[in-house]
C-alpha cells in the first residue's frame, strides 16, 4: 500500500499569505496524485488533478507541482474562503489512498 | 449539472446489514467508473471500493472485502453498496463519487451517514 504523508498537519495563516503543502508517496506514483479541499460538513471538492492540471472553476491562486514521490499544493494569497481541510490522494495503484490531511486555519 | 445523490444510510447494531444507494444525474452514468469513499467522524478519507462502467472490474479495501459489495445499475443511473456483518469501526459518512479521466475524484455526493452502535 502506498502511503501518502501530508505536512503540516496544521496550519494558521493570515490573509494574502501564500501557503505550502506537502505530500510525499512512499514509493513512485508518477504524476497521479490528486488535491481536494474539504470544508466544515461538506464534500471534498477536487482542487487539482494529475499534480499539476488546474480544474474549471477552482480560483487560480491554487497550483500543484512535483511528480514521483513529492508532491506541493501551493495557495497564494490566501482568502478567509480557504479555510479548510486539504487531501491528497494517489490513484496510481490499489488500494487508492489518501494523505491524512491538513487543516488550514484563517488567523 | 453533475449531481450524485446518496440514501440508505441510518443506525444499524453490529453485525447488521445496510444497502446504500447513489442516484447519479446530469451526465452519461454508464461512461463512468464510481467509487465510495468513507470518512470516520472527525477523522480522514478512505477509499472503500471501485467499479468500471461495465462493472467488469470491481475493487475493494481489504478493510471491507468479503463483507462489502459494490454495484451498479446503469439503466437506472444508480450506485450500490451492499455492507454485510457492520462493525463498529465501519461508522462514517459514506460518499458515492465520480472517477475522473485522470484517476481523480472529480465529482462528489453529500454523503449518508452510518452509525454501527448496540
Amino acid at each position: 500500500e502506498i502511503v501518502l504523508t501530508q505536512s503540516p498537519d496544521f496550519q494558521s495563516v493570515t490573509p494574502k499569505e501564500k501557503v505550502t503543502i506537502t505530500c510525499r508517496a512512499s514509493q513512485s506514483i508518477g504524476s497521479s496524485l490528486h488535491w481536494y479541499q474539504q470544508k466544515p460538513d461538506q464534500s471534498p471538492k477536487l482542487l487539482i488533478k494529475y499534480a499539476s492540471q488546474s480544474i474549471s472553476g477552482v480560483p487560480s491562486r491554487f497550483s500543484g507541482s512535483g511528480s514521483g514521490t513529492d508532491f506541493t499544493l501551493t495557495i497564494n494569497s490566501l482568502e478567509a474562503e480557504d479555510a479548510a481541510t486539504y487531501y491528497c490522494h494517489q490513484s496510481s495503484s490499489l488500494p487508492q489512498t489518501f494523505g491524512q490531511g491538513t487543516k488550514v486555519e484563517i488567523k | 449539472e453533475v449531481q450524485l445523490v446518496e440514501s440508505g444510510g441510518g443506525l444499524v447494531k453490529p453485525g447488521g446489514s445496510l444497502r446504500l444507494s447513489c442516484a447519479a444525474s446530469g451526465f452519461t452514468f454508464s461512461s463512468y467508473s464510481m467509487n465510495w469513499v468513507r470518512q470516520a467522524p472527525g477523522k480522514g478519507l478512505e477509499w472503500v471500493s471501485s467499479i468500471s462502467s461495465s462493472s467488469n472490474y470491481i475493487y475493494y479495501a481489504d478493510s471491507v472485502k468479503g463483507r462489502f459489495t459494490i454495484s451498479r445499475d446503469n439503466a437506472k443511473n444508480s450506485l450500490y453498496l451492499q455492507m454485510n456483518s457492520l462493525r463498529a469501526e465501519d461508522t462514517a459518512v459514506y460518499y458515492c463519487a465520480r472517477n475522473g479521466r485522470a484517476g481523480d475524484f472529480d465529482y462528489w455526493g453529500q454523503g449518508t451517514l452510518v452509525t454501527v452502535s448496540s
